[in-house]
């Protein structure tokens, strides 16, 4: 089982849909979550951190569920610009040490 | 844009030869952390470096290596290419350690990265 699971998609959604995201976590260790959103071939950009309480960035809103281990994002009133890679990351310190574990992606496609 | 920049962009090599990639981290960020993006997949972390030092490795062998410089740029090298290393190489840099997790000091800024194909 991987680490950060999350359904490839592709997510195909008209403009001014809303669309949500989720992912989820083996390591209950897991200590810090992340979206990141990459466009086709470029590089992964953060777009929020998740935290307990949930958070909202203007369309978009996440949402962190620590007894079940995953991880949600809600975009709202999808724009064409939204169309790309949604990267959910989890991050745990060990001995120390900070790993970042990067689902697969979920790709989102919106059409006008 | 980021501020982290990588080099080269492209780059294609033969099964068995030696490569090294390079990266500069952005202004004021000691730490460096290097991926392997394979297509269709997520960024898989290789290591990081703090200060110089190994910080932290994933599951990679030992052919892969790296090394901090004292202005925090870094290299990767990946010793006896394999055809499965063709992939999208990305750096990423961050302030380091912070007072709280996921607070902006562990946020990491990617680099564009450098494609490596691997024939």
């Amino acid at each position: 089982r991987k680490e950060v699971e999350q359904d490839p998609g592709p997510f195909n959604v008209p403009e001014g849909a809303t669309v949500a995201f989720n992912c989820t976590y083996s390591n209950s260790a897991s200590q810090s979550f992340f979206w990141y959103r990459q466009d086709c071939r470029k590089e992964p950009k953060l777009l929020m951190s998740v935290y307990s309480s949930g958070n909202e960035d203007g369309r978009f809103t996440a949402q962190l569920n620590r007894a079940s281990q995953y991880i949600s994002l809600l975009i709202r009133d999808s724009k064409l610009s939204d169309s790309a890679t949604y990267l959910c990351v989890v991050m745990r310190v060990h001995g120390g040490r900070r790993a970042l574990t990067f689902g697969s992606g979920t790709r989102l496609q919106v059409q006008p | 844009e980021t501020g982290v920049t990588q080099s080269p962009t492209h780059l294609i090599k033969t099964r068995g030869q030696q490569v090294t990639l390079r990266c500069s981290s952005q202004s004021g960020h000691n730490t460096v952390s290097w991926y392997q993006q394979a297509l269709g997949q997520g960024p898989q972390f290789i290591f990081q470096y703090y200060r110089e030092e190994e910080n932290g490795r994933g599951n990679f062998p030992p052919r892969f290596s790296g090394l901090q410089f004292p202005n925090y740029s870094s290299e990767l090298n990946v010793n006896a290419l394999e055809l499965d290393d063709s992939a999208l190489y990305l750096c990423a840099s961050s302030l380091g350690w912070g007072r709280g997790l996921g607070g902006p000091q562990e946020t990491q800024y990617f680099g564009p990265g450098t494609r490596l194909l691997v024939l």
